[in-house]
């Protein structure tokens, strides 16, 4: 059984457009997080929800809104894509925030083009 | 600037090798973890070490913990080529909406 599962693995659009991204853990974690990774592999991270609560939003954009319908899922919905978008986009998940290891999803791999 | 920041950026060893990674960090942190990376692939944790721990041992890894010198490393001993990926290390800051700072990484490369 996956883990942490991302829906889709790859996304290909064009500037302008709206998209989501899904993810969902079966591990009974109460925490998770959204992170991107650009082209140099540097990983930061965007937004974390405990127990569905919005705990942690970077500075991030407010096209990029997370949802996070139950514990066990946190979606990240994108508008009016930009080019700068393009990146590699993972969701992770915890026990009890960052005093405990994290799991990754596969990641999604967003093209604007 | 960079809380981690992971030394040397790049790593090429010969299988049967210990690959050692070093990681310096800029405050005071709850622990440190090491995550690594296949190309094309989600992170995977691989140790967590504590600001109250020094050493901690998982298999053929090794993480090292240095407070007072705010630094960490990693040896894998007896590398594998199935150990070529990209190693990053995380701290963790105390404090309310702690969260997870990643360095850029390290590339290691196991020739077989």
């Amino acid at each position: 059984d996956t883990a942490v599962s991302q829906t889709p693995k790859y996304l290909v659009t064009q500037m302008g457009n709206d998209k989501s991204i899904k993810c969902e853990q079966n591990l009974g974690h109460d925490t998770m997080y959204w992170y991107k990774q650009d082209s140099k592999k540097f990983l930061k991270i965007m937004f974390s929800y405990n127990n569905k609560e919005l705990i942690i939003n970077e500075t991030v954009p407010n096209r990029f809104s997370p949802k996070s319908p139950d514990k066990a899922h946190l979606n990240l919905h994108i508008n009016s894509l930009e080019l700068g978008d393009s990146a590699v986009y993972f969701c992770a998940s915890s026990l009890g925030g960052t005093l405990y290891e994290q799991y990754f999803g596969p990641g999604t791999r967003l093209t604007v083009t | 600037s960079q809380q981690g920041e992971e030394d040397p950026q790049a790593l090429s060893i010969q299988e049967g090798e210990n690959a050692t990674m070093n990681c310096s960090y800029k405050t005071s942190i709850n622990n440190l973890q090491w995550y690594r990376q296949n190309s094309g692939r989600g992170l995977v944790h691989l140790i967590l070490i504590r600001s109250n721990e020094r050493e901690k041992h998982s298999g053929r890894l090794r993480v090292t913990l240095d407070t007072s010198k705010k630094s960490s490393s990693l040896l894998i001993t007896a590398s594998r080529a199935a150990d070529t990926a990209s190693y990053f290390c995380a701290t963790s800051i105390t404090g309310a909406n702690s969260k997870l700072t990643f360095g850029k990484g390290i590339t290691l490369s196991v020739r077989p």
